[in-house]
C-alpha cells in the first residue's frame, strides 16, 4: 500500500514570495491534516480536512495561509506571503474515516526555508 | 497552540537499557498515539491505544492509556543503537478526530 506522498521534498525562497505545497493522502482515507513543525518541536496542527470539508483550522494562520482538497483527494497548502518565521517542515498526514479508532499516517514532509 | 507535555525532553543511555517516558495532558482523549521520527523523516507510527487502561506491546515497546484518559507512557526495553531518534505522543479527541502532539522525547543510545 502506498503512504502519504508529499512534494516537494525541499524548497527554499525568499521571504514575501509565494509557496505551495502538496500532498497526496493514502488511498481511500477520508481524513487529510497538515503540520508545521518547527526546528525541535512537536508538529503543530495547522488545518484538518474530512473529505473536502474543513473539521478544524483554528491554528492556521488565515492572512497569509491557505489549504484546499477540492476534490476530497489531494490537498495543497500555501503561503502567500512567506514570513522568515515559516521556515519549518510541513507535514501532512491521513487517517482513514472520522472516530472509527484510526491511525494518522505521515508523509515525509516538505522542508521550506524562508531566507 | 495546544501541545502535549512529554518528558523527559531527553535521555542519554547506554545500549540494553530499559527507557521510559510519559506524556500528560489537561484534555481527556480517546486515543493515545506513539510515534517515532528520524530526521528529515515524517514520524512512523508505533503504537495506538484505544481504551483507558489499555496496555498493548509491539516487539520491545510497550504502551499504557492511562486510566482517567489523560496521560500514557511509553516503555522500551533492551535499548539498541537504531532507537534513536525522537519520540512524539499524540492524542486524538473524540468526534473530531483532531491530533495533538506532545513536545517530543530525544533518545541517544551509546554502544
Amino acid at each position: 500500500e502506498a503512504g502519504v506522498a508529499q512534494s516537494p521534498r525541499y524548497k527554499i525562497i525568499e521571504k514575501r514570495q509565494s509557496v505551495a505545497f502538496w500532498c497526496n493522502p493514502i488511498s481511500g482515507h477520508a481524513t487529510l491534516y497538515w503540520y508545521q513543525q518547527i526546528l525541535g518541536q512537536g508538529p503543530k496542527l495547522l488545518i484538518q480536512f474530512q473529505n473536502n470539508g474543513v473539521v478544524d483550522d483554528s491554528q492556521l494562520p488565515k492572512d497569509r495561509f491557505s489549504a484546499e482538497r477540492l476534490k476530497g483527494v489531494d490537498s495543497t497548502l500555501k503561503i502567500q506571503p512567506a514570513k522568515l518565521e515559516d521556515s519549518a517542515v510541513y507535514l501532512c498526514a491521513s487517517s482513514f474515516e472520522l472516530g472509527m479508532n484510526t491511525e494518522a499516517f505521515f508523509g515525509q514532509g516538505t522542508r521550506l526555508t524562508v531566507v | 497552540g495546544q501541545q502535549l507535555n512529554q518528558s523527559p525532553q531527553s535521555m542519554f543511555i547506554q545500549e540494553g537499557e530499559d527507557v521510559s517516558m510519559n506524556c500528560t495532558s489537561s484534555s481527556i482523549f480517546n486515543t493515545w498515539l506513539w510515534y517515532k521520527q528520524d530526521p528529515g523523516e515524517g514520524p512512523v507510527l508505533l503504537i495506538a491505544l484505544y481504551k483507558a487502561g489499555e496496555l498493548t506491546s509491539n516487539g520491545r515497546l510497550t504502551a499504557q492509556f492511562g486510566i482517567t484518559r489523560k496521560d500514557s507512557f511509553l516503555n522500551i526495553s533492551a535499548s539498541i543503537p537504531s532507537d534513536v531518534g525522537i519520540y512524539f505522543c499524540a492524542g486524538q479527541f473524540y468526534n473530531t478526530d483532531k491530533l495533538i502532539f506532545g513536545t517530543g522525547t530525544r533518545l541517544q543510545v551509546f554502544p
